[in-house]
């Protein structure tokens, strides 16, 4: 059964660092064709996909948020972090991270992120 | 980024209804278009990957059509359970985009 829990601060205040930590069990980051995303989710507004990591080191950003990501993995405690730089009020949202598994179509291989974590709130407020 | 527009962004339907949500991208994405239900408070879950399969676990009801810019999600008989927000996912960019969600509200 794979799991995945994000953990991190609740409150943070602008300008500082958010560090977010996504414990996962049930698989390895080491797996061909695994990783794992980060996604957030302002109250009451759609889902936003922020970055993710993949078995082989590839790892992706959100354009418009990639100065201030930086995503990394630790295989021995199988955990991905999450930093996100300078935060602001607008980054106020639940942050999700996702297991991804590569699904082969005749289409190539197309992403799918399943099962997600619970899921934390971060509030951005001085 | 590749735009994802889902239609309708709310509907009210009563159980036993047969409905359908649609997803338009902005450019060809094949067939890379995922969907997502989702409940008050809870995280996401997948229903249909590559457009049309369904994810294991997932009942039949929920089926899945379309490629290049325009998909569907079908729910051919509605379950109280079933009221939820839906969202699609492009998996086709680099960039992975969300359309902004249909609301299934009872009716």
């Amino acid at each position: 059964q794979i799991t995945l829990k994000e953990s991190g601060p609740t409150l943070v205040k602008p300008t500082q660092t958010l560090t977010l930590t996504c414990t996962f069990s049930g698989f390895s980051l080491t797996t061909s064709g695994v990783g794992v995303g980060w996604f957030r989710q302002p109250p009451g507004m759609a889902l936003e996909w922020l970055a993710s990591i993949y078995w082989n080191g590839d790892k992706r950003y959100s354009p418009s948020l990639r100065s201030r990501l930086t995503i990394t993995n630790d295989t021995s405690k199988n955990q991905v972090v999450l930093t996100m730089t300078n935060m602001d009020p607008v980054d106020t949202a639940t942050y999700y991270c996702a297991h991804r598994h590569g699904a082969i179509t005749i289409s190539g291989v197309v992403d799918r992120f399943d099962p997600w974590g619970q899921g934390t709130l971060v509030t951005v407020s001085s | 980024d590749i735009q994802m527009t889902q239609s309708p962004s709310s509907l009210s339907a009563s159980v036993g209804d047969r409905v359908t949500i649609t997803c338009r991208a902005s450019q060809t994405i094949s067939s890379y278009l995922n969907w997502y239900q989702q409940k008050p408070g809870k995280a996401p879950k997948l229903l249909i990957y590559a457009a049309s399969s369904l994810q294991s676990g997932v009942p039949s009801r929920f089926s899945g059509s379309g490629s290049g810019t325009d998909f569907t999600l079908t729910i051919s008989s509605l379950q109280p359970e079933d009221f939820a927000t839906y969202y699609c996912q492009q998996t086709y960019s680099i960039s992975i985009t969300f359309g902004q969600g249909t609301r299934l509200e009872i009716k």
